[in-house]
């Protein structure tokens, strides 16, 4: 079965200063993998995916994160924070299950704070 | 167009008040989708749709019944809920309900049971 854990409930930086977000996954399956951004009171938006192509994902925002099969992590980083990027960050991947419906597997999610 | 829509925005409702929440895309996507979040908490998966038939449902009680009517609407009918049903209800679509595609969500309805 497919789980995501986040490695940090809170993470804070300084205002350009680079940012590490930590997931590591499991998966039976070669994996789709996704990272998430919300901001308070608000919906989902995706800021980037790897579905097997190239191991470094490039994103919105700046954003972009390394799949790396070995260590089976998806960590997201970006190289100077700004005040906007404060928000909730979940990892997901998605569980092909027995339907092949692609339901995601969510992580608990890492709080960013950018601090002035 | 990479949207979701969801009305309304907030929704109050009484335990045996009947109310429906709204979906709609317009991306031509086949798989749509509704989600509970709780306060901190990742996003809990209720329903799929796909290709207009309801394909998962997560044990989630009767009180909520999910509609389909067509490729770009959802619904979700809300019937006695309770005050523990209150929560951020969340919308999503994709191009199939195949693993590799992404999901794009709503904004979300927040509802409150009194």
């Amino acid at each position: 079965a497919q789980s995501v854990t986040q490695l940090d409930s809170h993470v804070s930086v300084s205002e350009g200063t680079p940012v590490l977000l930590r997931c590591n996954y499991s998966s039976s399956y070669s994996p789709s993998l996704f990272w998430y951004v919300q901001h308070p009171n608000k919906g989902l938006q995706l800021l980037l995916k790897y579905t097997s192509a190239a191991t470094l994902v490039k994103g919105i925002n700046g954003f972009e994160a390394e799949f790396k099969k070995s260590e089976t992590s998806f960590h997201l980083t970006k190289p100077s924070a700004h005040m906007s990027d404060a928000a909730e960050y979940f990892c997901v991947v998605s569980d092909r299950g027995s339907s092949n419906t692609g339901k995601l597997i969510f992580g608990q999610g890492t709080t960013l704070q950018v601090k002035p | 167009d990479t949207e979701v829509t969801q009305t309304p925005k907030h929704l109050v409702m009484g335990m045996t008040n009947k109310k429906s929440l709204k979906c709609e895309q317009h991306m031509g996507h086949r798989a749509m989708y509704w989600y509970k979040q709780k306060a901190k908490k990742p996003p809990e998966l209720m329903f799929v749709y796909s290709y207009e038939k309801l394909s998962i449902n997560e044990s989630v009680p009767s009180r909520f019944s999910p509609e389909c009517p067509n490729s770009s609407l959802l619904n979700l009918h809300l019937h006695a809920l309770q005050p523990e049903d209150s929560a951020l209800y969340l919308c999503a679509s994709s191009r199939s309900g195949q693993p590799s595609y992404e999901q794009y969500f709503g904004p979300g309805t927040r509802l409150t049971v009194t």
